[in-house]
């Protein structure tokens, strides 16, 4: 079982709020990725790292920042939500090397009001 | 651009019925994973091929890399109403060292007791 955490698991916030949703993962991944999904729909890749003070930005263009300070842990920061915002975004890990296969945190709901 | 085609989109079966999903693509993947995802819960793991032309079962699932290694099936006997979910494809990019992957669409299936 994936030791990859998200936090919250809902968020239900008002429209110019700042707010930062927690990963973390304790398999020591060097890569790391946080997707955009709506529900039932394909992963949109918005960030990802390499490693430690490594961050790109991804496919689908995103207002959110990230930031890797230690290789557990992979915040993801908006600085003012808006009801486009709404959606599920999943954290994801890979080791490096291997047939690629990323590990999925259980998402966080965000409704913007 | 790598893209990969996944079909159907949607499917909705009685329980005991037989499906396929298939997963295309113009471009060839070093591997190739199939993920599941249940509503509110980030993707599982279920399955990754590498070698073309590769066959492999996990219980009622059989999965299939085309020679290529640019296509890739999933095969289910004898659906229960616990296949129900997402599942989704993704392709590991053989040029990146990024390990990025590209994923498709998804297909929703639903099986009814």
């Amino acid at each position: 079982e994936a030791d990859i955490y998200q936090t919250p698991r809902y968020l239900v916030i008002g429209t110019g709020k700042k707010i930062t949703l927690e990963c973390s993962q304790t398999m020591g991944h060097d890569k790391m990725y946080w997707y955009q999904q709506d529900p039932g729909m394909e992963l949109h890749l918005i960030h990802y790292s390499y490693g430690v003070n490594s961050t790109e930005k991804g496919d689908l263009s995103s207002e959110s920042t990230v930031s890797r300070i230690r290789t557990e842990h992979f915040p993801l920061t908006l600085e003012s939500a808006r009801p486009s915002h709404t959606s599920q975004y999943l954290c994801a890990s890979t080791r490096g090397g291997g047939a690629g296969e990323q590990f999925f945190g259980p998402g966080t709901r965000l409704t913007v009001l | 651009t790598q893209l990969l085609e996944q079909s159907p989109q949607f499917l909705s079966i009685q329980e005991g019925e037989n499906l396929t999903v298939y997963c295309n693509s113009s471009s060839v993947f070093s591997s190739l994973q199939w993920y599941r995802q249940e509503p509110g819960e980030g993707p599982v793991l279920l399955v990754t091929v590498v070698t073309g032309g590769e066959v492999k079962k996990l219980k009622r699932l059989t999965f299939q890399f085309g020679d290529a290694r640019k296509d890739s099936s999933l095969h289910i006997t004898a659906a229960q109403p616990g296949d129900t979910g997402l599942y989704l494809c993704a392709g590991a990019d053989s040029a990146s060292n990024t390990g990025k992957l590209i994923f498709g669409q998804g297909t929703t299936l639903q099986v009814k007791p």
